[in-house]
């Protein structure tokens, strides 16, 4: 069965960092792009980064650049999202997804807040 | 950035109501390589989205096949021939021909 759980979550103050897991099961994980997605209360899908298979390359919204980093750990079947300079506009549900022919599984997410 | 344009915002249905959902591109979502990256998402009260359909009209393993994608180009549609109360919830839209991927704003379902 394939499983996607995020870890790391919290509430943090602006201009902290912070850094998700996202621990994969019941796939390839190195043979897979991974992606982090957010969805800010009561608002709809945003995508935040991407990474290829190998973890090669990393892909991200303007809104993030610079300030996101998103890597893979193959050996560990675990991804990372580390957030730097948190703004409270990065306060959201984030989700990991495996990307295949599409966004086929999601992890249940895990809530960041930044506040002061 | 492609906008993707949904509409309604949201549809009220009755069991058993046939049902579609519009999502309109600011741009042809035709890739170089002839695939169109076009998907549609579920999203029920707090749960993570599912994927429904991809590549505009292929069905995700294991989901209902009252389910159905169609479109090219820009135009898109998604129809739910024969709601059923599991059904309802946010509908997105999502494209991937374009970096950087972008999300529809959503079509809430809501059962009457």
């Amino acid at each position: 069965e394939v499983q996607l759980v995020e870890s790391g979550g919290g509430l943090v103050q602006p201009g902290s960092p912070l850094k998700l897991s996202c621990a994969a099961s019941g796939f390839t994980f190195s043979s897979n792009w991974l992606n982090w997605i957010r969805q800010a209360p009561g608002k709809g899908l945003e995508w935040v980064a991407s990474i290829n298979p190998d973890g090669s390359s990393t892909y991200y919204p303007d809104t993030v650049k610079g300030r996101f980093v998103v890597s893979k750990d193959n050996a560990k079947n675990t991804g990372y999202l580390q957030m730097n300079n948190l703004r409270s506009e990065d306060t959201a549900m984030y989700y990991c997804a495996r990307y295949n022919k599409g966004f086929d599984y999601w992890g249940q997410g895990v809530m960041v807040t930044v506040s002061s | 950035d492609v906008v993707l344009t949904q509409t309604p915002p949201t549809l009220s249905a009755t069991i058993g109501q046939s049902v579609s959902i519009s999502c309109r591109s600011s741009q042809s979502l035709l890739h170089s390589n002839g695939n169109t990256y076009l998907n549609w998402l579920l999203q029920r009260p707090g749960q993570p989205p599912q994927l429904l359909i991809y590549l505009v009209s292929r069905l995700e393993s294991g989901v209902p096949n009252r389910f159905s994608g169609s479109g090219s180009g820009t135009d898109f549609t998604l129809k739910i021939s024969g709601v059923e109360a599991e059904d309802l919830g946010v509908y997105y839209c999502v494209q991937s021909t374009h970096a950087p991927l972008t999300f529809g704003s959503g079509t809430k379902l809501e059962i009457k």
